[in-house]
């Protein structure tokens, strides 16, 4: 299976301030058929996952434009540019090149 | 509106069994690859099967191979999680995802499994 490994585990943030968080998976996610399948998610408090980027920076509709992916290979990043309070929740990166595994979460929380 | 909505979690003792339900809406079903994801209390999310659009081919995690079964019926756009010998580490929210562009674009709320005597 292919691990993914994200840091920080937590990151606390002021409000309007930029957010980062990595995501590294155990072998390459390039896929043989050319496209690279490594997606983000956001769960809020007390709600299902919520799909932001699939296939490493395309965002999913909807999704606020101060969220963004970025990355090739094995090493990943997503960024939010602004944080608001609505992003508090915790983030996971998950692949599907092979059978679906995901990133052990960051908590992003308002300091 | 596209919606999944899932039900048939409960209390169930270890060895014993339980059918979950996930009722697709706002969408082609049958046009959809589908899948199980479940959630332990307090821990991060876990991949736990994935079916194609017409059922003939099904894949599961090493932890749901031999006693879990991922089905569907299209015609009653429903997604099927057969769960048998259930053990005290299955207890979890399971949530059933559509899965598109090798992301999981839809979820539900989730149903709730528990395991214990």
């Amino acid at each position: 299976d292919i691990v993914m490994t994200q840091t920080p585990l937590s990151s606390p943030v002021t409000l309007g301030q930029p957010a980062s968080i990595s995501c590294r998976s155990s072998q390459s996610l390039v896929h043989s058929d050319g496209n690279t399948y490594l997606s983000w998610l956001q769960q809020r408090p007390g709600q299902p996952p919520r799909l932001l980027i699939y296939k490493i920076s395309n965002r999913f509709s909807g999704v606020p434009d101060r969220f963004s992916g970025s990355g090739a290979g094995t090493d990943f990043t997503l960024k939010i540019s602004r944080v608001e309070l609505e992003d508090v929740g915790v983030y996971y990166c998950m692949q599907a090149t092979q059978s679906p595994t995901f990133g052990g979460g960051t908590k992003v929380e308002i300091k | 509106e596209v919606q999944l909505v899932e039900s048939g979690g409960g209390l169930v003792q270890p060895g014993g069994s339980l059918r979950l339900s996930c009722a697709a809406s706002g969408f082609t079903f049958s046009n959809s690859w589908m899948d199980w994801v479940r959630q332990a209390p307090g821990k991060g999310l876990v991949w736990v099967s994935g079916i194609n659009t017409d059922g003939s081919s099904t894949t599961y995690a090493d932890s749901a191979k031999g006693r879990f079964t991922i089905s569907r019926d299209n015609a009653k756009n429903t997604l099927y999680l057969q769960m048998n010998s259930l053990r005290a580490d299955d207890t979890a929210v399971y949530y059933c995802a559509r899965g598109t562009w090798g992301a999981f674009d839809v979820w539900g709320q989730g149903t709730t499994v528990t395991v214990s005597s």
